[in-house]
């Protein structure tokens, strides 16, 4: 079975400070992997993706996450956080020969300090 | 601005009553997916539609049932409702049925509250 970790609820960093938030899934398979962000009231938006094409992926707003198989990992890292940056953010995982579900994290919030 | 359309926005109703959500995807999406977001359960995948036909389900209730029509919007009907269903519901539309890594677009939800 598939499943992801996110580890810590809340994350708070000052303003043009490093931004990392972690994930690490389990999966038997080659996964997909995902991160996505909720701003308050509002939907999910997609971060980024993992499709095997490359390790490190770029994604918006300056996010980029790299797939680590050696430590089943997927963290999201920002060199510099902005106010708007803050939002709760979820990583996710899916099977690659079967991606119809989404298994999410936990979520974690991030919270920018001025 | 994703694509995905959910109607309504909010919807504050009473236990034992039954609600529909309404999903219209992006255009050109064939699939549709439901998840619950709950505060104790997190976000759950509920059921998948393609082009439909129900494709794959989820933890979802006996008491909740989706369809997606010719159009290929989808309506999520949850019945007998009860405290515990208090949730935001999100839909999800993607381009094939589900391989592939095909992205998930999300809509901005509805929010359910159960009185």
């Amino acid at each position: 079975a598939q499943s992801v970790t996110q580890l810590g609820s809340h994350v708070s960093v000052s303003e043009g400070a490093l931004v990392l938030l972690r994930c690490n899934y389990s999966s038997s398979v080659p996964p997909y992997l995902f991160w996505y962000v909720q701003y308050p009231n509002q939907g999910l938006q997609l971060l980024l993706k993992y499709t095997s094409a490359a390790t490190l992926v770029k994604g918006i707003n300056g996010f980029e996450a790299e797939f680590k198989k050696s430590e089943t990992s997927f963290h999201l890292t920002k060199p510099s956080a902005h106010m708007s940056d803050a939002a709760e953010y979820f990583c996710a995982v899916t099977r690659m020969d079967s991606s119809y579900k989404l298994i999410f994290g936990s979520g974690t919030r991030l919270l920018v300090r001025p | 601005d994703s694509g995905v359309t959910q109607t309504p926005k909010h919807l504050i109703t009473a236990t034992g009553q039954r609600v529909t959500l309404r999903c219209s995807p992006r255009s050109g999406d064939l699939s549709v997916y439901w998840y619950q977001q709950s505060l104790d359960q997190g976000l759950q995948f509920l059921i998948q539609y393609y082009n439909g036909e129900e494709r794959a389900k989820g933890n979802i209730l006996e008491r909740f049932s989706a369809q997606q029509f010719p159009d290929l919007h989808s309506e999520l009907n949850l019945s007998s409702l009860e405290l515990g269903d208090s949730a935001l519901y999100f839909c999800a539309s993607s381009v094939a049925g589900g391989t592939g890594g095909d992205t998930q677009y999300f809509g901005p939800g509805t929010r359910l509250t159960v009185l």
